[in-house]
């Protein structure tokens, strides 16, 4: 089955800066990869996505990047603000359209915005 | 504009004691999720509903059971709440399993505490 490691498990950069964080993936099948942001005791919310038929996607600060090839896809966030300080996860899932769809996550990414 | 609702937003109970977990939907999504979180990890799927097709995940304990009446709700039961079930419970829809309408929506989530 499919298997989504995320790295780092923190990062810690300064305000203003760059942020990267990866994930790869083993199903070579996965076509559909999210990112979600996780704030301290709220929901999950969905801040971009994107499909095996791209491979780049882009929204005002935030970017993700998908090499099929190589399996993995990351999230880049430029301009850091404090407000970015969450934890972030990536995620994979296969179209199967039966009772075995799942989205696998990874472990998740403590990012922190220094000031 | 609420979109995934869940009540309580707080729970505590006592160890053993059944306790059932409300969640509730305004997008009329045909899938319904309910995850576990525990801190600082990923969401574990515990079950969906596709439409009313119940989809257990292999590892998920007998002790957590689902029912969902209609489109709109979906229930949580634990009959059994042991120390390791505390945690937060969030639930999530989405229009489709697959394709391009996969997007999962979260609700705020319940915490759960056992004494």
């Amino acid at each position: 089955g499919e298997n989504v490691e995320q790295h780092p498990s923190t990062l810690s950069v300064q305000e203003g800066d760059s942020a990267v964080i990866k994930c790869t993936y083993s199903d070579s099948a996965s076509n559909y990869f999210p990112w979600y942001k996780q704030e301290l005791g709220k929901r999950p919310q969905l801040i971009i996505d994107i499909r095996s038929n791209v491979g780049e996607k882009k929204d005002q600060r935030i970017a993700v990047t998908l090499n099929k090839t190589a399996k993995h896809f990351s999230l880049h966030i430029t301009e850091t603000q404090p407000e970015d300080s969450a934890v972030y996860f990536c995620a994979a899932s296969t179209a199967f359209m039966d009772s075995n769809y799942q989205l696998i996550w990874g472990a998740g990414t403590k990012l922190i915005i220094k000031p | 504009d609420a979109m995934v609702i869940q009540n309580p937003r707080y729970q505590v109970t006592q160890f053993g004691k059944p306790v059932t977990l409300s969640c509730s939907q305004t997008l009329n999504h045909n899938v319904m999720y309910w995850y576990q979180q525990k801190s600082s990890q990923a969401p574990k799927l515990l079950f969906h509903y596709y439409d009313k097709d119940f989809n257990n995940e292999a590892d998920t304990p007998d002790n957590f059971q689902s029912r969902r009446p209609n489109t709109s709700f979906c229930f949580l039961d634990i009959r059994s709440p042991g120390l390791g079930d505390a945690a937060m419970y969030l639930c999530a829809t989405s229009r489709a399993r697959g394709g391009t309408q996969e997007t999962q929506y979260f609700g705020p989530g319940t915490r759960l505490l056992v004494l």
